[in-house]
């Protein structure tokens, strides 16, 4: 399977603080995209990362991209109980560039 | 519509019986996925469409399931003789073309439970 894996599978925190979610994949991508779905229904899509960028932002939102580790993470600065949600990169491989593939997700609590 | 359009919502079924999912993209948008996703688990793909035709079905799980679509637009999945395991939420996507569109739009899903 070409999923990739994200960790940690869960994470709580508290109101205030940052979340990092880590990403891994198994082969070479044309871009990774991260998305957030709230109560198991629709996904929205949250940034963007092409193979040949490093860095990017948006708002709250940092994404990181390492192309020689194939991983990747978002952080969350800052964080409300709103960012409450299961948060999924995923990623479209070279040669299947139609085709996204998600990652397992990364369940955030934020607390109060 | 303004956005990606699914229905029913959600659907109950009995096993063995056939059930037709719909989804009507975003208008426009060329590019239409079915990904399914079991109960705490994450997305997995079924058929991506470009048009009518599908380059990519790689994803569908046994002869049961089919998709099509017609017109460019609305497309349907059927899944024939259902079984307990295809209880999950079906969620269905688009995007536009070029490079410049590469993300996807998601309808809020078919959660169908097969009893």
């Amino acid at each position: 399977s070409q999923q990739g894996e994200e960790d940690p599978q869960a994470l709580s925190i508290q109101e205030g603080e940052n979340a990092t979610m880590n990403c891994s994949y198994k082969t070479s991508i044309n871009n990774l995209q991260w998305y957030r779905q709230n109560s198991g229904r629709g996904l929205v899509h949250l940034i963007l990362i092409r193979s040949n960028e490093r860095e990017k932002h948006s708002g709250r939102l940092r994404v990181t991209l390492d192309t020689s580790k194939k991983s990747s993470s978002l952080l969350i600065t800052a964080s409300r109980a709103a960012d409450t949600a299961s948060y999924f990169c995923a990623t479209a491989y070279t040669g299947t560039a139609s085709k996204l593939t998600f990652g397992t997700g990364t369940r955030l609590q934020v607390t109060l | 519509g303004a956005g990606v359009s699914q229905s029913p919502s959600n659907k109950v079924t009995e096993k063995g019986k056939d059930v037709e999912l719909r989804c009507d993209p975003i208008s426009g948008h060329t590019a239409l996925y079915w990904y399914r996703q079991s109960l705490g688990q994450g997305l997995e793909f079924l058929i991506y469409f470009q048009g009518n035709s599908a380059p990519d079905k790689s994803g569908l799980p046994s002869d049961r399931f089919s998709a099509e679509r017609t017109g460019g637009s609305v497309s349907t999945l059927t899944i024939q003789r259902t079984q307990q395991e295809d209880s999950a939420v079906y969620l269905c996507a688009s995007r536009g073309q070029g490079s410049a569109n590469e993300k996807l739009f998601f309808g809020s899903g078919t959660q169908l439970s097969v009893l």
